[in-house]
């Protein structure tokens, strides 16, 4: 199974800071990566897919990129709603697999 | 406007069965991929197992393999996951949640999600 490594696992920051989490994949997935918010005890989000397209109605301010095995997801400006849990997942293999997920904190 | 109504959950001794079901609407149920995603108490989230459109094709974790099984009725629009032989760590609020496509891909909509608790 291909396994999927976030880091940092949290993350203090401020409101306006630029914040970059990485997506480290074991095997390469091409750009079949999705990342998801999630905020305590809701649903998680979609945000972005296929490494780099933004759903429809999550603000710009989030972006990804990478290929093969290493992914960021980056937020330029960090907002107060954007303190959350956010993880990335591959969907590249029959055996799809999430990221342990990075926690988001205001710092 | 989607909707995935959860329903099913509960306490369930080990060794015991269950089944879930996904009420969808508000898109074309046939069209889409679906998906069972689970996150213990306090944890990250894990795929549990996929589904095609047509229903053809199904995807499961090796963690739940041989023990659940992934279903839809598209007369109903619903999905449905047969657990049996439930262990404890299974344990979970269980999301079901609506592929991008037909096949394999993120997922873009998700349930609110039905808890299981599999203890003694």
């Amino acid at each position: 199974d291909i396994q999927m490594t976030q880091s940092p696992s949290t993350l203090s920051a401020s409101v306006g800071d630029r914040v970059t989490i990485t997506c480290r994949a074991s095997q390469s997935i091409s750009s079949w990566l999705a990342w998801y918010q999630q905020k305590p005890g809701k649903a998680p989000k979609l945000l972005i897919y296929k490494t780099s397209s933004l759903e429809s109605g999550v603000p710009s301010r989030f972006s990804g990129s990478g290929s093969g095995t290493e992914f960021t997801l980056t937020i330029s400006s960090l907002q107060p709603d954007d303190f959350a849990t956010y993880y990335c997942q591959q969907y590249n293999s029959y055996s799809q697999t999430f990221g342990q997920g990075t926690k988001v904190e205001i710092k | 406007e989607v909707q995935l109504l959860e329903s099913g959950g509960g306490l369930v001794q080990p060794g015991g069965s269950l089944r879930l079901s996904c009420a969808a609407s508000g898109f074309t149920f046939s069209s889409y991929a679906m998906s069972w995603v689970r996150q213990a108490p306090g944890k990250g989230l894990e795929w549990v197992s996929t589904i095609s459109g047509s229903g053809g094709t199904t995807y499961y974790a090796d963690s739940v393999k041989g023990r659940f099984t992934i279903s839809r009725d598209t007369s109903k629009n619903t999905l449905y996951l047969q657990m049996n032989s439930l262990r404890a760590e299974d344990t979970a609020l269980y999301y079901c949640a609506k592929g991008r496509i037909a096949v394999v891909h993120a997922v873009d909509y998700w349930g609110q999600g039905t808890l299981v608790t599999v203890s003694s």
